[in-house]
């Protein structure tokens, strides 16, 4: 049972645009979200987090925005560039849980020129 | 600073076998995480370890062991290897509970 889901298995967006990657998650015990980048052939690279009692963190184009009762969060990448085509994965730590992170199955990010 | 690396880089066993994977933690991280990514899939966590023991586990059998050193580098051990196995694994270090984990490039593990 995918407790983390990225619902879109690519999205296409034109460079310079708005990229906006989705995530849902079930587990009400999450306490803190992550998202990483995945170019292939190398590891997920660490891009920007929350914590559970925020609704919105930023840095630089990236911000990710938080919807606690709606158990959703979004990454929103302005503007998109050429090196932002990737796979995006969010994945997310549970409180008082085992200390790994519980990952969706990503989204592939193209940007087109 | 030197980040999490990772070796070997490939890898191919056969069925029955038993493998081993290391892994050197980033500079200043004292905890390490396993992660097993089969193809299409997000990481699957397998476990972690702070302070040389095994600090939390994923949903994975016991042939799936490991260990922690002094200097925080790390070894995961599969013992009779199935076909099933075969995965990209990823090493994770960071500072502790509720921090950034930061990844390796990992181990492509195929068994024949």
């Amino acid at each position: 049972d995918q407790q983390v889901k990225q619902n879109s298995p690519s999205l296409s967006v034109q460079e310079g645009r708005i990229s906006i990657l989705n995530c849902d998650y079930t587990n009400s015990m999450f306490d803190y979200f992550l998202w990483y980048k995945k170019y292939p052939a190398e590891g997920p690279t660490f891009l920007i987090s929350i914590s559970s009692i925020k609704d919105k963190n930023e840095d630089g184009r990236f911000t990710v925005f938080l919807n606690k009762s709606a158990k959703h969060l979004s990454l929103h990448i302005v503007p998109s560039q050429p090196g932002d085509s990737a796979v995006y994965f969010c994945a997310a730590y549970e409180g008082g849980g085992a200390d790994g992170l519980t990952f969706g199955k990503g989204t592939h990010l193209i940007i087109q020129p | 600073e030197t980040g999490v690396t990772q070796s070997p880089t490939h890898l191919i066993k056969t069925r029955g076998q038993q493998v081993t994977l290391r892994c050197s933690s980033q500079s200043g991280h004292n905890t390490v995480s396993w992660y097993q990514q089969a193809l299409g899939q997000g990481p699957q966590f397998i476990f972690q370890y702070y302070r040389e023991e095994e600090n939390g586990r994923g949903n994975f059998p016991p042939r799936f062991s490991g260990l922690q050193f002094p200097n925080y580098s790390s070894e995961l051990n599969v013992n009779a290897l199935e076909l099933d196995d075969s995965a990209l694994y990823l090493c994770a270090s960071s500072t502790g509970r509720g921090r950034p984990q930061h990844f390796g490039d990992g181990t492509r593990l195929s068994i024949l």
